[in-house]
């Protein structure tokens, strides 16, 4: 079946410096990949997506590559500040595909950001 | 445009009293997924519907859940008798169309058993 391999955190970081989340998948043919975040107390938000392989979605500052050579997703961002603490998902599906919509989740990133 | 509305926001019961958790998804939007979150096993799919016809309910637990969507702009998650286990925060999301694959989640409702 399908997976998602995410980066174990928590993952504390200080203000401006360099953020990687890792996130590797399997799947039997070529899913949407996606980031999703969730801040404290609020539902997940779509941070960004890319459809097919060689895609970059970005949004916010935050980047993400669809490496289908590698399968992975690697969330990255130059220079975190404090409000990008939260919990972020990175996650699967094919979502064109008729029964086949589901989104399968990693177990989720929680990222904190300290002055 | 507002989004995916869930209610109520928390919910607090007794083992063994009914619960329901309403959704409305995303005027527009043609699929429905109710997702329940956990410390232990994280996100998973309850179920889902497509023009309000469940397509997968693979997830649900046990036949104590069960979930309706009588039109396109409302959905129940019903969970009878509730059970302690049955703590966590239940989202529903929605989506649209064919070719668009990003769903959209509401703010989740914290349900506790007591």
């Amino acid at each position: 079946g399908n997976s998602v391999t995410q980066m174990e955190g928590p993952v504390t970081l200080s203000e401006e410096a360099f953020l990687t989340i890792n996130c590797t998948y399997t799947a039997t043919g070529y899913p949407s990949l996606f980031w999703y975040v969730q801040y404290p107390g609020e539902g997940l938000q779509l941070l960004l997506k890319a459809t097919k392989a060689d895609d970059k979605g970005s949004n916010k500052g935050f980047e993400a590559t669809y490496r289908k050579e590698t399968t992975s997703f690697h969330l990255e961002k130059g220079s975190v500040q404090v409000s990008d603490s939260a919990v972020y998902f990175c996650a699967l599906s094919f979502g064109a595909n008729f029964g086949n919509e589901k989104l399968t989740f990693g177990t989720g990133t929680r990222l904190t950001i300290i002055p | 445009d507002a989004g995916v509305i869930q209610s109520p926001r928390h919910e607090v019961t007794e083992m063994g009293q009914e619960v329901t958790l309403r959704c409305k998804p995303i005027s527009g939007h043609n699929s429905l997924f109710w997702y329940r979150q956990t410390m232990m096993r994280g996100l998973e799919l309850l179920i889902y519907f497509n023009n309000n016809v469940p397509i997968d309910d693979s997830g649900m637990p046990e036949d104590r859940f069960s979930a309706k969507m009588p039109n396109a702009s409302f959905s129940t998650l019903k969970i009878q008798p509730s059970e302690p286990r049955d703590s966590a925060v239940y989202f529903c999301a929605s989506r649209w169309g064919d070719s668009t694959p990003e769903q959209f989640f509401g703010p989740g409702t914290r349900l506790t058993v007591l």
